[in-house]
């Protein structure tokens, strides 16, 4: 079992859905949880972070995390053309061994004009 | 957000030639930066650990020979591919951390051997 599950998709919505992106851990361990969108032959890039289980919202995103059953979610409101990009979700257990994100495999996402 | 710099952003070299890759935090340090390969459609998989000043911490099946680590400074580490062959061919991607464990990454390096 990997230590990130995310479903590889493809994902198409219309522009204006919500956008629903879900993950699953398995290492209880984690603590911070981490969203990334990676637009095609470029480098991932920071969308959110949260500590722990709670919400946590900027702008159009809302990133969820409920630690008693291991499952982060990323919400997108209002969805344009250019959220269209690669999705990943990563965990990290700061504080051990090594600072390593775990990555799920990501999601890929096209919003439809 | 932190910015993180990586040159080239595309190299084609022959088989057999080395090739450098520069990852550069431009505006902050970085103590520890991470290097990922990622493969078409798939994830990113982290080949390293590059530590200020320390010898590299390599990935399980990660040869540490092939993939020379070295982080001169805080704010610069370079990926040196030796002797590449086509199985090589690959995106290869820095990141560097913050403070909460999040990680900033570069634009990437799309590395083709012939």
């Amino acid at each position: 079992q990997k230590e990130v599950e995310q479903d590889p998709g493809p994902l198409s919505v219309p522009e204006g859905a919500i956008v629903s992106l879900n993950c699953t851990y398995s290492n209880s361990a984690f603590q911070y949880f981490m969203w990334y969108r990676q637009y095609s032959r470029k480098g991932p890039e920071l969308l959110m972070y949260t500590y722990s289980s709670g919400n946590k919202e900027d702008g159009r995103f809302t990133a969820q995390v409920d630690k008693s059953s291991k499952y982060i979610s990323l919400f997108i409101r209002d969805s344009q053309p250019s959220d269209s990009a690669t999705y990943l979700c990563a965990g990290n257990e700061l504080g051990g061994a090594t600072n390593k994100l775990i990555f799920g495999t990501g999601t890929l996402l096209a919003v439809q004009p | 957000g932190a910015v993180v710099s990586q040159h080239p952003s595309w190299v084609i070299c022959k088989s057999g030639t080395s090739v450098k890759i520069e990852c550069r935090s431009l505006d902050f340090q970085a103590t520890t930066m991470f290097w990922y390969r990622q493969f078409p459609k798939q994830s990113l998989m982290l080949m390293a650990t590059s530590n200020e000043g320390s010898k590299a911490t390599y990935e399980q099946g990660v040869e540490k020979d092939k993939f020379l680590i070295n982080h001169a400074s805080l704010t610069l580490s370079t990926l040196t591919v030796t002797s590449a062959h086509p199985e090589d061919s690959s995106f290869y991607i820095c990141s560097a951390d913050g403070i909460h464990g999040e990680l900033f990454f570069g634009e990437g390096s799309r590395l083709t051997v012939l």
